[in-house]
Parts: C-alpha cells; sequence; structure tokens
C-alpha cells in the first residue's frame, strides 16, 4: 500500500537558518505530493503541492520539488522564522484503493529559536 | 467566512458513553472526512463521504459511525465499542477534483 516516511523531530534551528525536512514515499503510479503545516491546538492548513513529477510546489518561502526518481518531496525553505515553529506533515494522494485518500507521514516538528 | 467548524473544542466523556462530534462546512465542497491524530503519529482515516448519503469506511472505523444527511454537515459518533478514543480528531473537506483538503480547528477528546 501507499506510505510516507519523513524525518524525526524535532528539528531545531536557529532563526534565519537553511531548513531541509526530508519527505519520501511509496505509491503506484504518480500520486500527488503535498506538505501540510500544523500549529499547536490547530487544524492542518496545505503550504504547498505538487501533482506530476518535477513539478515545484512553493508558497510562503518554502519550497518542495517532486522527485520521481527518487520517490521524495524534500520541504526546504532558506531563512526559518520563529513563526514556522509547528509540526509539518508530508502527504501523498494516491491512484489505488479509495482514490481520495490521503496518506500522512508521522509528521516532523520545527522548532525555530532566537 | 467560508470555512469548517468544528465543535466542541474540548470534550471530555466517560467510559461507555457514546458522543458525537460536529463538522459543518460552508464551502460547497462535495466530499468531507475524519481523520484521528494521536501524538507522534501521522492523522488516519476514519470515514469519508463523497456525496450526501453516502460514506466509506477508512483505515479505523471499527467503534465509529458517521452520518451524511446534508452537504454542509458530517457528525462522527464515538461509540462506547471505540477501545481507545481519547485522541484529537480532525474534519476535513475537499472540492471534486481538486486534491486539496480544507481542514477544521479539531476537537479533542478525552475518556475517563
Amino acid at each position: 500500500g501507499d506510505s510516507v516516511t519523513q524525518m524525526e523531530g524535532p528539528v531545531t534551528l536557529s532563526e534565519e537558518a537553511f531548513l531541509t525536512i526530508n519527505c519520501t514515499y511509496t505509491a503506484t503510479g504518480y500520486p500527488s505530493l503535498f506538505w501540510y503545516v500544523q500549529y499547536p491546538g490547530e487544524g492542518l492548513q496545505l503550504l504547498l503541492k505538487a501533482t506530476k513529477a518535477d513539478d515545484k510546489g512553493s508558497n510562503k518561502g518554502f519550497e518542495a520539488t517532486y522527485r520521481k526518481e527518487t520517490t521524495s518531496f524534500h520541504l526546504e525553505k532558506g531563512s526559518v522564522q520563529v513563526s514556522d515553529s509547528a509540526v509539518y506533515f508530508c502527504a501523498l494522494r494516491g491512484l489505488t484503493g479509495g482514490g481520495n485518500k490521503l496518506t500522512f507521514g508521522t509528521g516532523t516538528q520545527l522548532k525555530v529559536e532566537l | 467566512d467560508g470555512g469548517i467548524t468544528q465543535s466542541p473544542k474540548y470534550l471530555f466523556r466517560k467510559e461507555g458513553q457514546n458522543v458525537t462530534l460536529s463538522c459543518e462546512q460552508n464551502l460547497n465542497h462535495d466530499a468531507m472526512y475524519w481523520y484521528r491524530q494521536d501524538p507522534g503519529q501521522g492523522l488516519r482515516l476514519i470515514y469519508y463521504s463523497q456525496i450526501v448519503n453516502d460514506f466509506q469506511k477508512g483505515d479505523i472505523a471499527e467503534g465509529y459511525s458517521v452520518s451524511r444527511e446534508k452537504k454542509e454537515s458530517f457528525p462522527l459518533t464515538v461509540t462506547s465499542a471505540q477501545k481507545n478514543p481519547t485522541a484529537f480528531y480532525l474534519c476535513a473537506s475537499e472540492i471534486e477534483d481538486n486534491y486539496e483538503q480544507y481542514f477544521g480547528p479539531g476537537t479533542r477528546l478525552t475518556v475517563t
């Protein structure tokens, strides 16, 4: 079945540092890929998405590129801020067995310090 | 403002009681979803509905029930048969073929 693997957290960075959160996936065909962000005590918000190979999703300074050859969708940001502290979830929308289902990774907590 | 509302934000129940969590959306989305989130885990799909009066089981439907009588509403009942009901419950909706799910703020259920 479909699965998503994310790097374990927490990831602790100083403000203005470069961020990478790794995400790899297993799925049949060409799934759509997503990054969601969850701030403390809240629901998830869509951060960015990519629907086909080599697409780059971007939003609020965050970027991720859909790499079919490495089955990866790593999240990057050039300069993080304290306000970026949250939990980040990588997810895929598969094409098999209930095609509307999102499969989520376990989430990576990011802490940004001054 | 369009969005998804879940109520209440915090809910406390005694073991053996059924409890219903509310989810309402005014986004005119066809599909709605219920997920469960436990500490250190990703979201797991409980039930989903693509159209009024129709719904399907997700990965962990045992001990839960839903209804979809109106497009705007998708309530989730946590029954006494659910062995570990304490969790954070998230409702989401999705416009057809958009592949983007919009989440509500969640309900934290504690059963003692």
